[in-house]
């Protein structure tokens, strides 16, 4: 199946940084993938879908100039939590579309801790 | 819309203890349903589907039947141990992995030796 990776796994900076989340599909090329956000002990929320070589995709209440969302090839699509304050502190994590009838593979998140 | 209901935890066995996590869900038309796993500190992982009624999809001992009549797909396992111990998220979502899928809200599962 394919392997999605996300890099950094875990990143921690100071209030008002931006901070870019990678989310590579290693052996898939992907026109769709999904980036979710899941706060401490809560499920895992969609925020946007990201389309290759075109714009994301936000759910209702996704400020999309604060979650930047870049997809400028099938392998890769990055997420930047711009001017990043400690309630952007949470676990980010993507998802690949591989195919019809097949479900998401997911990449193992990448925790943000903003102080 | 669309919406998944699962059970509270968190949940604490004794390891070869049965389990069962209740899910149902509500949707238009006839989703695939899923049980995802979240070991810590981990993404998720996907632990088994069905993808149409009465289905029974099953993995690692691990079970789950898909009832349209009932809207359930309860995630059952016989004798549980202590490596079963991580989150578990029941889902459901479009025929295509381009559809969006909507989450329940986790039940944390804990196994004592």
């Amino acid at each position: 199946g394919a392997v999605v990776s996300q890099h950094p796994s875990w990143v921690i900076c100071k209030s008002g940084t931006s901070v870019k989340i990678e989310c590579r599909s290693l052996d898939f090329q992907a026109t769709t993938m999904f980036w979710y956000r899941q706060f401490p002990k809560q499920s895992l929320m969609l925020m946007a879908t990201s389309n290759e070589g075109s714009k994301a995709t936000y759910e209702q209440g996704v400020e999309k100039d604060k979650f930047l969302i870049n997809h400028a090839s099938l392998t890769l699509s990055t997420l930047t939590v711009t001017s990043a304050h400690p309630e952007d502190s949470s676990f980010y994590i993507c998802s690949v579309e591989v195919g019809e009838a097949q479900p998401q593979h997911f990449g193992d998140g990448t925790r943000l801790s903003i102080l | 819309g669309d919406s998944v209901t699962q059970m509270e935890g968190p949940v604490t066995l004794s390891e070869e203890a049965f389990l069962t996590i209740n899910c149902t869900y509500t949707a238009t038309g006839y989703p695939s349903l899923f049980w995802y796993v979240q070991y810590p500190g981990e993404g998720l992982q996907l632990l088994l589907k069905a993808t149409k009624a009465d289905d029974k999809g099953s993995n690692k001992g691990f079970e789950a039947t898909y009832r349209k009549e009932t809207t359930s797909f309860h995630l059952e396992k016989g004798s549980v141990q202590v490596s079963d111990s991580a989150v578990y998220f029941c889902a459901l979502g479009g025929k295509s992995s381009a559809s969006k899928i909507i989450f329940g809200s986790g039940t944390r599962l804990s196994i004592r030796p």
